[in-house]
């Protein structure tokens, strides 16, 4: 998980509420993603990012929100709107301007609504 | 569009016996294809990754992969399996050209027996 950490591991939200995830790295990657896992499904991607100040919707955008406002950060916020945000929430970024053709994971946050 | 399959939710194998994990994809164009490997409750570390030249791709922890374009296949191999490659292991496919969207399969639980 070098190089990407993710706050917090466990978090724990009241219907309602709007919480945010934290995604840092110290990689000088271009590109940021936001994935959500839950059993059998796979990674989907929820949002990306592949420049300072842009991002785009990935395939489950509905009910998130995110900024990138610095190259090391791309935080997501998970807002009242998402009906079923109980799940394992990822963080990865790449360089493939460089060839680093790989996604670098975080170690993830796991959210659970209450 | 692209996708990729993971036909087997689990593969079990014996110790010392040699593994594959099998994957297929789908892409118009020509295909970047990746095996990553996560263990529980962690992000997903890079295994190899094919993306052009040879198509046996050695990678992290003694795996292999083979890409075979006539079936659009990339099974990931390992010819001696250690209790410690127990894990959940994801097949990804990036397209070539433009934003390089990642998709990933479902994911295959390689449980190896003592």
């Amino acid at each position: 998980d070098g190089g990407i950490t993710q706050s917090p591991k466990y978090l724990f939200r009241k219907e309602g509420q709007n919480v945010t995830l934290s995604c840092e790295q110290n990689l000088n990657h271009d590109a940021m993603y936001w994935y959500r896992q839950d059993p059998g499904q796979g990674l989907r991607l929820i949002y990306y990012s592949q420049i300072v100040n842009d991002f785009q919707k990935g395939d489950i955008a509905e009910g998130y929100s995110v900024s990138r406002e610095k190259k090391e950060s791309f935080p997501l916020t998970v807002t009242s709107a998402q009906k079923n945000p109980t799940a394992f929430y990822l963080c990865a970024s790449s360089n493939p301007g460089q060839g680093l053709n790989e996604q670098f994971f975080g170690p993830g946050t796991r959210l659970t609504v209450l | 569009a692209q996708s990729v399959a993971q036909p087997e939710d689990q593969v079990n194998v014996a110790e010392g016996n040699p593994l594959t994990v099998k994957c297929t994809y789908s892409v118009s164009g020509n295909p970047y294809l990746f095996w990553y490997v996560q263990y529980p409750n962690r992000g997903l570390q890079f295994l190899l990754k094919y993306i052009t030249g040879d198509n046996l791709v050695k990678g992290s922890y003694g795996f292999e992969a083979e890409f075979n374009k006539s079936q659009t296949s990339f099974h990931l191999k390992k010819p001696s399996a250690l209790v410690s490659d127990s894990a959940l292991y994801f097949c990804a496919l990036r397209n070539s050209g433009g934003y390089q969207k990642v998709t990933f399969g479902t994911g295959t639980k390689l449980q190896v027996i003592p």
